[in-house]
């Protein structure tokens, strides 16, 4: 029972680069998410897909891009990473709501 | 829009003592869900226990305990007998209706032996 699958666990970009995280799920959860941890923070959405074919911005979404391949799978990409987007990148998924999601095992991301 | 804010972003407490991290959130809504979430020095964020607002008992799962306290909004969590594997970050979570969950900014829990 995988759960929620995070690749890649630790990645270190240059200023400008481009690259994409993968997350996939296999419980049949409709809902898919995407947060970033900072110290100090918390945990902030960037962002979301309410069900397959659909994606929604959260509170962080400038400079990320995402895509709802199928009902497993939602991709987060950095088109241009910053300094600014050195972070813990965390994809979840849920299926009600009154149930909390279950998490990745994160992606620790450095852009110098 | 909803917020969740934890004051105290470090704690410590003795192996075997008791401790309570706080939490207090900010909601229009009656009908919502409460969580806390560790997180260990291994990253994987874990759920530790949910509570619905609607209930008025507290919910307890082994040695961790909730004090719920919906008029102040008012969100504790109590861990007895404190062993070192407790030592990580918390979080507390708000959720309502379909909408995502909100996290505070975390609480960083040192157990000394």
């Amino acid at each position: 029972n995988a759960g929620v699958t995070q690749t890649p666990k630790f990645q270190v970009l240059k200023t400008g680069q481009s690259m994409t995280l993968q997350c996939a799920q296999d419980m049949n959860h409709n809902s898919m998410y995407w947060y970033r941890q900072d110290p100090g923070m918390g945990l902030r959405l960037i962002y979301y897909s309410a069900s397959e074919g659909t994606t929604d911005k959260g509170e962080v979404p400038n400079g990320y891009n995402v895509s709802r391949l199928n009902k497993r799978e939602f991709s987060l990409r950095l088109e241009s990473a910053a300094p600014s987007q050195t972070s813990v990148y965390f994809c979840a998924s849920s299926e009600y709501y009154r149930e909390g999601y279950t998490f990745g095992s994160g992606t620790r991301l450095t852009v110098v | 829009a909803q917020t969740v804010t934890q004051s105290q972003p470090e704690m410590s407490v003795q192996e075997a003592e008791t401790v309570t991290l706080s939490c207090t959130y900010d909601t229009s809504e009656s009908d919502y869900y409460l969580f806390w979430y560790k997180q260990p020095p291994s990253r994987q964020m874990i759920l530790v226990i949910r509570q619905e607002a609607y209930k008025q008992q507290n919910a307890t799962e082994n040695r961790f305990s909730v004090n719920f306290q919906k008029a102040a909004k008012s969100f504790s969590l109590k861990i007895s007998d404190s062993q070192l594997g407790d030592a990580a970050m918390y979080f507390c979570a708000y959720r309502y209706g379909g909408s995502r969950l909100t996290f505070g900014e975390g609480t960083q829990l040192t157990v000394n032996p």
